[in-house]
């Protein structure tokens, strides 16, 4: 099991570019989360899925989209990126929402 | 609303020494409860839960955490610091008031010294 995929790795953005965030799981898990780590504030979620075509907001949605066609992708997208988007981003997916959350290695954006 | 804090951002402890990371969640029903550790530049990962029954729990890499309803609490503890042990740790909780959603802490930075 490849576990919690995410790519790209490292991304540099011009504020107002658009782009999308990847991340697979190969463990069949209903829900899937997308986080932003800034330093001093922890994980902040942005949004999650409990089910292919079902997603919510989280804490802190502004400015981005996500869908979930599959159970195994949840691509996370940025419309028009801010310097305030700057950030990790993590991806992390579980059976439920309250069992282990298993993360990906992280996508470390940088916006200009 | 579910909310976790982590009262120390940064804690230093030599070598060897014992550790106690502070969590306290403030919600009333029973929680789901966790410790995630990051390593630099890594992803979170498990290194404890609590869902029910014994209020000690262990989890990997010789840690334990104790879970005290009466204090709203979910301390990590270590008896013996190894420098491996540097990274960053998280408290999360999932509760029903949260619609069962984890809410993480912001993080205690643990610095070992040799």
């Amino acid at each position: 099991n490849a576990g919690v995929t995410q790519t790209p790795k490292f991304q540099v953005l011009k504020t107002g570019q658009s782009m999308t965030l990847q991340c697979a799981q190969d463990m069949n898990h209903e829900y899937m989360s997308w986080y932003r780590q800034d330093p001093g504030m922890g994980l902040r979620l942005i949004h999650y899925s409990v089910g292919a075509g079902i997603t919510d907001q989280g804490e802190v949605p502004n400015g981005y989209n996500v869908s979930r066609s599959t159970t195994e992708d949840f691509p996370l997208r940025l419309l028009s990126a801010a310097p305030s988007q700057t950030s990790v981003y993590f991806c992390a997916s579980s059976y439920n929402s309250y069992y282990e959350q298993y993360f990906g290695p992280g996508t470390r954006l940088t916006v200009t | 609303a579910q909310s976790v804090t982590q009262p120390d951002i940064h804690i230093t402890v030599s070598e060897g020494a014992s550790l106690e990371l502070r969590c306290n969640y403030s919600y009333g029903a029973t929680p789901y409860l966790f410790w995630y550790v990051q390593s630099p530049g890594q992803g979170l990962q498990l290194l404890l839960k609590y869902f029910s029954g014994d209020t000690l729990v262990q989890g990997i890499k010789g840690f334990e955490a104790e879970f005290k309803r009466s204090q709203s609490s979910f301390n990590l503890r270590k008896p013996s610091v190894h420098w491996s042990d540097a990274a960053e740790y998280f408290c999360a909780v999932a509760a029903s008031g949260g619609s069962y959603i984890p809410t993480f802490g912001r993080g205690t930075s643990l610095i070992v010294h040799p």
